[in-house]
């Protein structure tokens, strides 16, 4: 049981590539949630899902798309990278109305983008 | 809306003093509160939730949390604090299908 898994670990990106974040969870959660975590800011939510097929902005959506094609993924994408996009980026899983929906987390990714 | 604050960027203890790490609220309705610590290059690990029932909640690595409705808060807090217990802490409060996160709290123990 891995519980919830990031990839990749680190990534460094120049102005205006793309790249895809994926996160995987193994403990057939419904909820998938995608943060963002910068110095004195906390964690501040991009995208989440609550469920297969369905999406939602957070609070800082811009710049970011996600995709939930299977249960148990949950894609990020940045499509054109902004030095504004460094930060360390936290994927997260709960189960609705168990355990008060606790969250999960996976052990981050790390984007730099010069 | 619902969230929460984190009053002190960082707290310093002597290791084997009690420790308290402050986190007040605003919400509507009956809170769900979380406590979650976030160690070096890691991400972030649950210790504790108040959801209802007894205002002092006990949560892993010997961590408890006490809910005040009148002063809306739930500060946490140890009796005997560790060296290991350096880290960063992370009040949340659950809105609809989601947490709002307060800005983090740095613990730091010295020997």
């Amino acid at each position: 049981n891995a519980g919830v898994t990031q990839t990749p670990k680190f990534r460094v990106l120049k102005t205006g590539q793309s790249m895809t974040l994926l996160c995987a969870q193994d403990m057939n959660h419904e909820y998938m949630y995608w943060y963002r975590q910068d110095p004195g800011m906390g964690l501040r939510l991009i995208h989440y899902s609550v469920g297969e097929g369905t999406t939602a902005k957070g609070e800082v959506p811009d710049g970011y798309n996600v995709s939930r094609l299977k249960k148990q993924n949950f894609l990020l994408g940045l499509e054109s990278a902004a030095p504004s996009q460094t930060s360390v980026y936290f994927c997260a899983s709960s189960y609705p109305g168990y355990m008060g929906e606790t969250q999960y987390f996976g052990p981050g990714t790390r984007l730099l983008v010069l | 809306a619902q969230s929460v604050a984190q009053p002190e960027d960082q707290v310093n203890v002597a290791e084997g003093n009690p420790l308290t790490v402050k986190c007040t609220y605003s919400v509507s309705g009956n809170p769900y509160l979380f406590w979650y610590v976030q160690y070096p290059n890691r991400g972030l690990q649950f210790l504790l939730k108040y959801i209802t029932g007894d205002n002092l909640v006990k949560g892993s690595y010997g961590f408890e949390a006490e809910f005040n409705k009148s002063q809306t808060s739930f500060h946490l807090k140890k009796p005997s604090a560790l060296v290991s217990d350096s880290a960063l802490y992370f009040c949340a409060v659950k809105n609809t299908d989601k947490l709002i996160f307060g800005t983090g709290t740095r613990l730091q123990v010295f020997p």
